[in-house]
C-alpha cells in the first residue's frame, strides 16, 4: 500500500523567514496530494492541494510543488507569521478506494 | 452548515467497556473515514466507507466496528476498550475520494 514519509518532524523559523516541508510517496498511481494544517485542539483543515497533472500551485504565501518522477512533493510557506505555527500534514491518495494516507506531521513553530 | 460533527468531545472508559463514537455530516458526502491520531504517528486510517451500506478496513481496524446505514452517519464502535485505544479520533468526509476531506473536531478518548 501507499507509504508517505514527511520531514522534518519539527521545524522552528524566525518570523518572516520561509519554511519548507517535504514528503515522499511510494504509490506511483497516487494522483492527489493535499496539505492540511492542524491547530491545537482542532481537526486538520485543508490549506492547499495539487493534482498529478500540475507541477506547482500557489495561494498567497503558500505554495506546493510536485515531482512525479521522484515521487516527492513539498510545501513552501513564505513570510511566516506566528499564526502559521501549527502541525502540518501531507497526504496522498493511493490507487483503489482507499482514502488519504497521511504523513506523520511536522510541528512548525514561528518565533516572533 | 455544520459540516462534520463528532460526539462526544471527551470520553474516559474503563478497560473492557464498549462505546460508540458518533459522526454525522450534512454535506451529502459519499466518502467517510475514521482516523486515529497518536503522538508521532500522524493520522492512521481505521475504517472507511464509500457510500451507504459499504464499509472497508483501513490500516488499524482491530478492536473497532463501523456501519453506514445512512449517507449522513458513520458511527465507530469500540467493542471492548483497551488502554492501547487511548487516542484522539477524527471522522472525515469528502464528496469524492480525491477531493477535500473535511474533518470533525475530534474525540479525545482515554481508556484506564
Amino acid at each position: 500500500g501507499e507509504n508517505v514519509e514527511q520531514h522534518p518532524s519539527t521545524l522552528s523559523v524566525q518570523e518572516g523567514d520561509s519554511a519548507v516541508i517535504k514528503c515522499t510517496y511510494s504509490d506511483s498511481a497516487s494522483n492527489y496530494f493535499p496539505w492540511y494544517k492542524q491547530e491545537l485542539g482542532k481537526g486538520p483543515q485543508l490549506i492547499i492541494d495539487i493534482r498529478s497533472n500540475v507541477g506547482e500551485k500557489k495561494d498567497q504565501r503558500i505554495a506546493v510543488t510536485l515531482n512525479k518522477t521522484a515521487k516527492h512533493f513539498s510545501l513552501h510557506i513564505t513570510e511566516t507569521q506566528p499564526e502559521d505555527s501549527a502541525v502540518y500534514f501531507c497526504a496522498a491518495s493511493p490507487s483503489g478506494n482507499t482514502p488519504l494516507v497521511f504523513g506523520k506531521g511536522t510541528r512548525l513553530s514561528v518565533i516572533a | 452548515n455544520a459540516g462534520v460533527t463528532q460526539t462526544p468531545k471527551f470520553q474516559v472508559l474503563k478497560t473492557g467497556q464498549s462505546m460508540t463514537l458518533q459522526c454525522a455530516q450534512d454535506m451529502n458526502h459519499e466518502y467517510m473515514s475514521w482516523y486515529r491520531q497518536d503522538p508521532g504517528m500522524g493520522l492512521r486510517l481505521i475504517h472507511y466507507s464509500v457510500g451507504a451500506g459499504i464499509t472497508d478496513q483501513g490500516e488499524v481496524p482491530n478492536g473497532y466496528n463501523v456501519s453506514r446505514s445512512t449517507t449522513e452517519d458513520f458511527p465507530l464502535r469500540l467493542l471492548s476498550a483497551a488502554p492501547s485505544q487511548t487516542s484522539v479520533y477524527f471522522c472525515a468526509s469528502s464528496y469524492e475520494r480525491v477531493t477535500e476531506a473535511f474533518f470533525g473536531q475530534g474525540t479525545r478518548l482515554t481508556v484506564v
